[in-house]
């Protein structure tokens, strides 16, 4: 029982370059999230899927867009990288909206 | 974008020594988390505070849900090298059925052995 993972760990791109990050969890949970997290400051939403076949804006989508594969899977693609997406990215998922949101471990991306 | 004002930002003990950290917000919230972050790892849930006035305790942790729903603190008693990390706090809300976290900075710990 993996929890949630993430691919890649870590990934280094030129500007303009896309690229999908990729989260599945194995914890048959409903809900599934994307976050950034950048020094100094939380983790801020990107994108959520509050059930399988939705998917809503967070705080920062600009840049960024999600598919809800199957209920297991939840991809974040990049189009065309800025170094403004240099970051941690998270992904995480909960089985409601009232319990705990279990987080991957993470991809640290840099865009040069 | 909202996000929780936390403080200390760092800080910097002996092991031992006791730690207190707090957050507050211009908005109410349902619903208070504490996490810790390893390094290299997801934050990982400490604990939940569900109603306000409410004070609980994980072990050597106790976090309090503010009376205005508007802030809480967490303690750490008698600190160990393993409380190393950056713990974040959280405000949740359910809009439209969905479960909505906003972060506060984190505070880093570093404990001098």
């Amino acid at each position: 029982n993996a929890g949630v993972t993430q691919t890649p760990k870590f990934q280094v791109l030129k500007t303009g370059q896309s690229m999908t990050l990729q989260c599945a969890q194995d914890m048959n949970h409903n809900s599934m999230y994307w976050y950034r997290q950048d020094p100094g400051m939380g983790l801020r939403l990107i994108y959520y899927s509050a059930s399988e076949g939705t998917t809503d804006k967070g705080e920062v989508p600009n840049g960024y867009n999600v598919s809800r594969l199957n209920k297991r899977e939840f991809s974040l693609r990049l189009e065309s990288a800025a170094p403004s997406q240099t970051s941690v990215y998270f992904c995480a998922c909960t089985w409601g909206a009232l319990y705990e949101q279990y987080f991957g471990p993470g991809t640290r991306l840099t865009v040069t | 974008g909202q996000q929780l004002n936390q403080s200390p930002q760092s800080m910097f003990i002996q092991e031992g020594e006791d730690v207190s950290m707090n957050c507050t917000s211009s908005s109410i919230f349902n619903t208070w988390l504490w996490y810790k972050q390893d390094p290299g790892e997801g934050p990982v849930l400490l604990i939940a505070l569900y109603k306000a006035g409410e004070l609980t305790s994980n072990g050597r942790l106790t976090a309090q849900f503010g009376i205005t729903r508007k802030d809480s603190f967490l303690n750490i008693s008698a600190s160990i090298p393993s409380d190393v990390g950056i713990y974040f706090c959280a405000g949740q809300r359910v809009i439209q059925g969905a479960q909505k976290l906003v972060f506060g900075q984190g505070t880093r710990l570093t404990i001098n052995p």
